[in-house]
């Protein structure tokens, strides 16, 4: 049974370029959040989709997007990078119910320069 | 607002040693509350989780943690630790009716032989 996996595992991108990361959902999970985990820090919570809309998100800027698609894999995309963006994404899955277990994958770390 | 807390940065142990890593949290009701473990280059792992009833929780790997509704605390503990206990250790809580979780910076676990 495969597990959240993410794609790319590394990348680095210049300011103002944009990214986008991938996810794909533990099997039988249809929802999917994004987490951003800076170096020393704890995750924190960016947004979350489920049947294909965003149903909940934190505190962050509307540079940053996502979508769910049919088959609940999900894409963080990100707008005009800043050198703060640089962080470790992190995707989670879980069945979508309030008490549902989150199941994270190892994770995108992108880099800014 | 909810907030996590943990107090400790870094913890070092001696291997077989007993563990105890702190949490506090701030929220009115009572909060559904988790500990995770991340090693280097991994992602989230769930330990233990409480919603209710019990105080005393008994999760994976041989950790236990306590809510303490009059401390606000949910301390994450181990009888003798492991030297593959070595890892990173995230408290989180969420709200009742959301999906978001908040995590605390985390504790830096290390094991000496």
């Amino acid at each position: 049974d495969a597990g959240v996996t993410q794609s790319p595992t590394h990348l680095i991108k210049t300011r103002g370029q944009q990214v986008t990361l991938r996810c794909s959902p533990k099997s039988g999970h249809d929802t999917v959040s994004w987490y951003q985990q800076a170096l020393g820090q704890g995750p924190q919570f960016i947004f979350q989709y489920y049947e294909e809309e965003e149903r909940q998100r934190g505190n962050f800027p509307d540079r940053f997007s996502g979508h769910q698609f049919p088959n609940y894999s999900s894409e963080l995309n990100v707008n005009a990078l800043l050198l703060g963006d640089s962080a470790l994404y992190l995707c989670a899955s879980s069945d979508g119910t309030a008490t549902g277990e989150l199941f994270f994958g190892e994770g995108s770390r992108l880099t800014v320069l | 607002a909810q907030s996590v807390t943990q107090p400790d940065i870094h913890i070092t142990v001696s291997e077989g040693a007993s563990l105890e890593l702190r949490c506090n949290y701030s929220y009115g009701a009572t909060p559904y509350l988790f500990w995770y473990v991340q090693s280097p280059g991994q992602g989230l792992q769930l330990l233990l989780k409480y919603f209710s009833g019990d105080t005393l929780v008994q999760g994976i790997k041989g950790f236990e943690a306590e809510f303490k509704r009059s401390q606000s605390s949910f301390n994450l503990r181990k009888p003798s630790v492991h030297w593959s206990d070595a890892a990173e250790y995230f408290c989180a809580v969420a709200a009742s009716g959301t999906y978001k979780y908040i995590f605390g910076t985390g504790t830096r676990l290390k094991v000496l032989a």
